[in-house]
């Protein structure tokens, strides 16, 4: 089975700052990779995600991400954090072959400071 | 269009007492899904419908929690009888077939007291 981890539970930057938020993943195949981004009393959003061909993928809020297949990992980059980006990020994996289940990280909580 | 639409928002029952969560999924997606968080466990799945058939209900926590989709447009989550235990945020979310993205609602805050 497909697991996914997100080693950082929390993080605090900087407005202005740059940003990576870390996930590896754990599947025998190239899985489907997301980005998902939950607001507090929201549901998750998309951010991004990456199916096949280019390895880095952009997404919505002016984040990208980047497949690592060497490192198993898809970690979430934003070269300017802003006070809005404050929010839960959660990495999630899916099984290719038309089998929908996905599997999600535990989130890293986000704090920016003025 | 209309996203994925969950009732009740909140809900505060009393232990013992059935809860039934609602929902209705994107027009035109095959799938749809019961998930549950809670700050110790995170997201998990709970159970997963293809065309209004369940295909794995193995993250369903007991014999207390079942789900029906009776049609293409509507689910429901039952947990019967309730137990503080259960007190989490239930989302429900819907995606196309073989598309893989998951379009999730703004989710169904149960506190069971």
């Amino acid at each position: 089975a497909q697991s996914v981890t997100q080693p950082d539970i929390h993080i605090t930057v900087s407005e202005g700052a740059s940003l990576e938020l870390r996930c590896n993943y754990s599947y025998g195949a190239t899985p489907y990779l997301f980005w998902y981004v939950q607001s507090p009393g929201q549901g998750l959003q998309l951010l991004l995600k990456y199916f096949s061909g280019d390895t880095l993928v952009q997404g919505i809020k002016g984040f990208e991400a980047e497949f690592k297949r060497s490192q198993s990992s898809f970690n979430l980059r934003k070269p300017s954090v802003h006070w809005s980006d404050a929010a839960e990020y959660f990495c999630a994996v899916g099984l290719r072959g038309g089998y929908q289940k996905v599997t999600f990280g535990i989130g890293t909580k986000l704090q920016v400071i003025p | 269009d209309a996203g994925v639409i969950q009732s009740p928002r909140h809900e505060v029952t009393e232990m013992g007492q059935e809860v039934t969560l609602r929902c209705k999924p994107i027009s035109g997606h095959d799938y749809l899904f019961w998930y549950r968080q809670t700050m110790m466990r995170g997201l998990e799945l709970l159970i997963y419908f293809n065309n209004n058939v369940p295909i794995d209900d193995s993250g369903m926590p007991e014999d207390r929690f079942s789900a029906k989709m009776p049609n293409a447009s509507f689910s429901t989550l039952k947990i019967q009888p309730s137990e503080p235990r259960d007190s989490a945020v239930y989302f429900c979310a819907s995606s196309f077939r073989d598309g893989n993205t998951i379009y999730f609602g703004e989710g169904s805050w149960l506190t069971v007291v």
